[in-house]
């Protein structure tokens, strides 16, 4: 069955910097575009990135635009997102999600608490 | 500009039927969308896409006491036969040219 797990969130200070991981196992993860999507407390979800399934197009949110960057290893099934200069409105939990377009199976999330 | 419009709240009985609505914006009422169910402290799960034509598929493991539907600009999910375990959050969401979109998202109170 499709697994995403997420990990490396965690507590950072405003302006650092942090890593998230996504592994995927149970598709042909090669195959398809990949998402991170992000929940601030109490609120909706808010699409943050996607990479094609070969890694040759990329697009970011507004919010994370120029901040955050998102890439993948197809030789390790594993999704990340590198985020810079990170704001403590970045706080949330970020999610994985596989495309098939629509986002049809996601992670468990993993959370990201920015604060001095 | 691409934008997915929820009620915030809705509810019903245990054993009754409830209909959401995600409604697109203007110029975009031929696109489908996903729904998406998120219960407290869990991830968001893959409920269906609905087609503009109202046609839907329902993700692995989805019942059939859930199903979808279209009318213009209008997407539905319908859930019958109403649970307690269907009390949730429930998003729709969509995407366009190098952009991704959700509802504000329905919290559904089962009475």
């Amino acid at each position: 069955q499709v697994q995403l797990v997420e990990s490396g969130g965690g507590v950072v200070q405003p302006g650092r910097s942090l890593r998230l991981s996504c592994a995927a196992s149970g598709f042909t993860f090669s195959s398809h575009a990949m998402h991170w999507v992000r929940q601030t407390p109490g609120k909706g979800l808010e699409w943050v990135a996607v990479i094609w399934y070969d890694g040759s197009n990329k697009y970011y949110g507004d919010s994370v635009k120029g901040r955050f960057t998102i890439s993948r290893d197809n030789s390790k099934n594993t999704l990340y997102l590198q985020m810079n200069s990170l704001r403590p409105e970045d706080t949330a939990v970020y999610y994985c999600a596989k495309a098939a377009p629509l986002l049809d199976y996601w992670g468990q999330g993993t959370q990201v608490t920015v604060s001095p | 500009q691409l934008v997915l419009t929820q009620s915030p709240s809705a509810s019903a009985s245990l054993g009754a039927s409830v209909k959401l609505t995600c409604t697109l914006s203007s110029g975009h009422d031929n696109y489908a969308i996903a729904w998406l169910q998120q219960q407290p402290d869990k991830g968001p799960r893959f409920l269906m896409n609905v087609n503009s034509d109202g046609t839907h598929t329902r993700g692995d493991g989805i019942p059939d006491r859930f199903s979808g539907s279209s009318s213009g600009a209008e997407r539905y999910l319908t859930i019958s036969s109403l649970q307690s375990e269907d009390e949730a959050d429930y998003y729709c969401q969509t995407w366009g040219p190098d952009i991704w979109v959700f509802g504000g998202g329905t919290k559904l109170t089962v009475l």
